[in-house]
C-alpha cells in the first residue's frame, strides 16, 4: 500500500500569493494531521481531522492558514496570503483510530519558500 | 502546555558503537512515539510505546510512564542510522514533539 502523499514535494512563491498544499492519507486511516517543522520551532502540530471533521485547530498560526477534507482521500492546507516566515517544510501524517492516538504515518513533505 | 526534552541534543560515534537517548516529558500522556528523521527530511516512525520495552533489530526503546521518561537505545550503530531522533508525547490525537537528538555515525 502507497504511505503518505504530499503534492508538491517543494514549493517557491512570491509574498503575497496563494499556497496550497495536498495531502493523501493513508487508505483506510481515520485521521489526518497536518504538521510544520522549522529550525527555530522544530515540528508544530497545525490542526488534525478525525472521519474528515476538523477536532483541533489551534495550532494553526493565524487566519491566514485554512485546512480542508472534503473527503477521506484527500486534505488541503492552504496559505493566503503567503509570508517569507511561512516557509518550512510542511508534513501531513495519518493514523488509525477514532481518537488519534495510534501510530502515526508521515508524508515526505512539502519544502515551502517565500520569497 | 506538556514539556518535551531530549538529550543529548548532538552525538557522535563510530560506526559499531552503542548509544543511549533519552526524553523526558512534563506530564501524564496516553502514549509516546519515537521517529527517526533521515538526511532527506522522511520522518519514519520506529516505536508506538505507551509503557514498557520493545525491541526491533538493532533498535530497542523503553518508555517508563510513571516516572515520565523513555529511552531509545540503537546498538552496534550504521551509518545509516545518522539523522535526527525525535520523540512525540500524544495527548488526545496531539503529538508534542521533543527538539530532537541529532546523531552522527562515521565509517
Amino acid at each position: 500500500d502507497a504511505g503518505v502523499i504530499q503534492s508538491p514535494r517543494h514549493e517557491v512563491t512570491e509574498m503575497g500569493q496563494e499556497v496550497t498544499l495536498r495531502c493523501k492519507p493513508i487508505s483506510g486511516h481515520n485521521s489526518l494531521f497536518w504538521y510544520r517543522q522549522t529550525m527555530m520551532r522544530g515540528l508544530e502540530l497545525l490542526i488534525y481531522f478525525n472521519n474528515n471533521v476538523p477536532i483541533d485547530d489551534s495550532g494553526m498560526p493565524e487566519d491566514r492558514f485554512s485546512a480542508k477534507m472534503p473527503n477521506a482521500s484527500f486534505s488541503t492546507l492552504k496559505i493566503q496570503p503567503s509570508e517569507p516566515r511561512d516557509s518550512a517544510v510542511y508534513f501531513c501524517a495519518s493514523s488509525w483510530g477514532s481518537t488519534g492516538t495510534d501510530t502515526q504515518y508521515f508524508g515526505p513533505g512539502t519544502r515551502l519558500t517565500v520569497l | 502546555g506538556i514539556q518535551v526534552e531530549q538529550s543529548p541534543p548532538d552525538l557522535i560515534l563510530q560506526e559499531g558503537a552503542n548509544s543511549t537517548l533519552r526524553c523526558n516529558f512534563s506530564d501524564s500522556v496516553n502514549n509516546l512515539q519515537w521517529f527517526h528523521q533521515n538526511p532527506w527530511g522522511q520522518l519514519i516512525n520506529l516505536f508506538y510505546i505507551p509503557s514498557g520495552t520493545k525491541q526491533n533489530g538493532r533498535l530497542s526503546a523503553t518508555t517508563v510512564a510513571t516516572e515520565r521518561y523513555s529511552l531509545l537505545y540503537i546498538s552496534s550503530s550504521q551509518t545509516t542510522d545518522s539523522g535526527v531522533y525525535f520523540c512525540a508525547v500524544d495527548l488526545y490525537g496531539k503529538l508534542t514533539f521533543g527538539q530532537g537528538t541529532i546523531l552522527t555515525v562515521h565509517p
